[in-house]
């Protein structure tokens, strides 16, 4: 069964600093792959996905991912975090011909101290 | 398009009672997902639909569970005989599912509080 580790529950950095949530995936096929973000009493909001083409994604918000196959990994970055990007973040997989179901890691709260 | 809606909100019972939860996804989306998420944990796949046609369910949905989308539209959830362990937040998420690679992008709906007494 594939499975989604997400290194580190809580993640804490200052503002302007980068921000690196960690992200692995056990799979003998890449699947396709996702980060969502969970604001404080609000619903979960796609930042940005993998399925094909280029590794390196951008997304919402000035986050970046990159696929590397060989590490199995889609770690989230940002350059210079900003206050408002306090949230849960949430790593994700959808295996190939399988009706695009999401298999969420189980998530990295990101706090950012001014 | 308001998004996808879940009602209700929260949700209080009494162990063993019968809960039923309704999702109505973004109006053109074929596809509708369910999935529970538990305090610190990441959301865990429960089933979901491609227009009315139930196409998988987990090893999580026991048979207390049971969901429907009868007319390919909105969705209900309903949980016989809760138990404690079913407090959860519930959440729905729809998609457009089409030729392109890859599944479409889904869209939650902001979830409903079960809390089982």
């Amino acid at each position: 069964a594939q499975s989604v580790t997400q290194l580190g529950s809580h993640v804490s950095v200052s503002e302007g600093a980068l921000v690196l949530l960690r992200c692995n995936y056990s799979s003998s096929v890449p699947p396709y792959l996702f980060w969502y973000v969970q604001y404080p009493n609000q619903g979960l909001q796609l930042l940005l996905k993998y399925t094909t083409g280029a590794t390196l994604v951008k997304g919402i918000n000035g986050f970046e991912a990159e696929f590397k196959k060989s590490e199995t990994s889609f770690h989230l970055t940002k350059p210079s975090a900003h206050m408002s990007d306090a949230a849960e973040y949430f790593c994700a997989v959808s295996p190939r011909n399988q009706g695009g179901k999401l298999i969420f890691g189980q998530g990295t709260e990101l706090s950012v101290k001014p | 398009d308001t998004g996808v809606s879940q009602d209700p909100r929260h949700k209080i019972t009494k162990r063993g009672q019968n809960v039923t939860f309704r999702c109505d996804p973004i109006s053109e989306h074929n596809r509708l997902y369910w999935y529970r998420q538990t305090l610190g944990q990441g959301p865990e796949f429960l089933t979901y639909f491609q227009n009315e046609a139930q196409l998988e369910k987990s090893r999580l949905l026991s048979d207390r569970f049971s969901a429907e989308r009868p007319k390919g539209s909105f969705s209900t959830l309903e949980i016989q005989r809760t138990e404690q362990g079913d407090s959860a937040m519930y959440l729905c998420a729809s998609s457009l599912a089409g030729w392109w690679e890859g599944p479409g992008e889904q869209f939650f709906g902001p979830g409903t509080r079960l809390t089982v007494l």
